[in-house]
């Protein structure tokens, strides 16, 4: 079942930063938050996933509030290339499968 | 460095065929799994494989049978292929099962079965 609530949709002007938050109120402490996009039809692709810490890497940065209960997703200069449907992951512990719910769609408009 | 791949990228079957989608991964990953994308009802796993000579069920796994070959391929069979099979294939690999371990996908096997 989906443990995330995300905008069904977003635009974003190309070169500025797109934020994509999601909140995941029920969350448990030992649960990682993950971000993965699929664009078009192709395959879901890894973004960056956390448990506490913000975290950073070549595509994006993630910031965990410190409750936990929710989280942003940021990509700091946004392309064209970018347009996707973003999906925010909350992994149950223990669970093998990652449960993609319904997911962000980000426009970025030249 | 190729990732995931997967074989075929679209296939159109008759009701009652028979057929393997194929799954490779050059990352050395020990896990490997197959999802199913359907419209509007997500990705939902199929079958995983935690490391080599080991395979489980996952959500759905009725139709279909999976066998890991060896560490790098993890082919998904459709014995007998029925229309409610028609959906978009994904698998994905991790380095394991751990919950800190992301998941790697390839870009799919549409399949339509008529």
């Amino acid at each position: 079942d989906a443990k995330t609530t995300q905008p069904p949709s977003m635009d974003c002007a190309e070169g500025r930063a797109a934020n994509l938050p999601c909140n995941h109120s029920t969350i448990s402490g030992n649960e990682y938050v993950y971000w993965y996009r699929q664009i078009h039809s192709q395959g879901p692709q890894y973004i960056i996933h956390g448990l506490k810490n913000n975290e950073t890497n070549e595509m994006a940065s993630l910031i965990i509030t410190e409750d936990r209960k929710s989280s942003t997703l940021i990509l700091p200069h946004a392309t064209l290339r970018d347009t996707a449907v973003y999906y925010c992951i909350v992994r149950v512990t223990g669970a093998n499968n990652l449960f993609f719910g319904t997911g962000t769609r980000l426009t970025v408009i030249p | 460095n190729a990732g995931v791949t997967q074989t075929p990228k679209f296939q159109v079957l008759k009701t009652g065929q028979s057929m393997t989608l194929q799954c490779a991964q050059d990352m050395n990953h020990n896990s490997m799994y197959w999802y199913r994308q359907d419209p509007g009802m997500g990705l939902r796993l199929i079958y995983y494989s935690a490391s080599e000579g080991t395979t489980d069920k996952g959500e759905v796994p009725n139709g279909y049978n999976v066998s890991r070959l060896n560490k790098r391929e993890f082919s998904l069979r459709l014995e007998s292929a029925a229309p409610s099979q028609t959906s978009v294939y994904f698998c994905a690999s991790s380095e394991g099962l751990a919950d800190y371990n992301e998941q790697f996908f390839g870009p799919g096997t549409r399949l339509t079965v008529l």
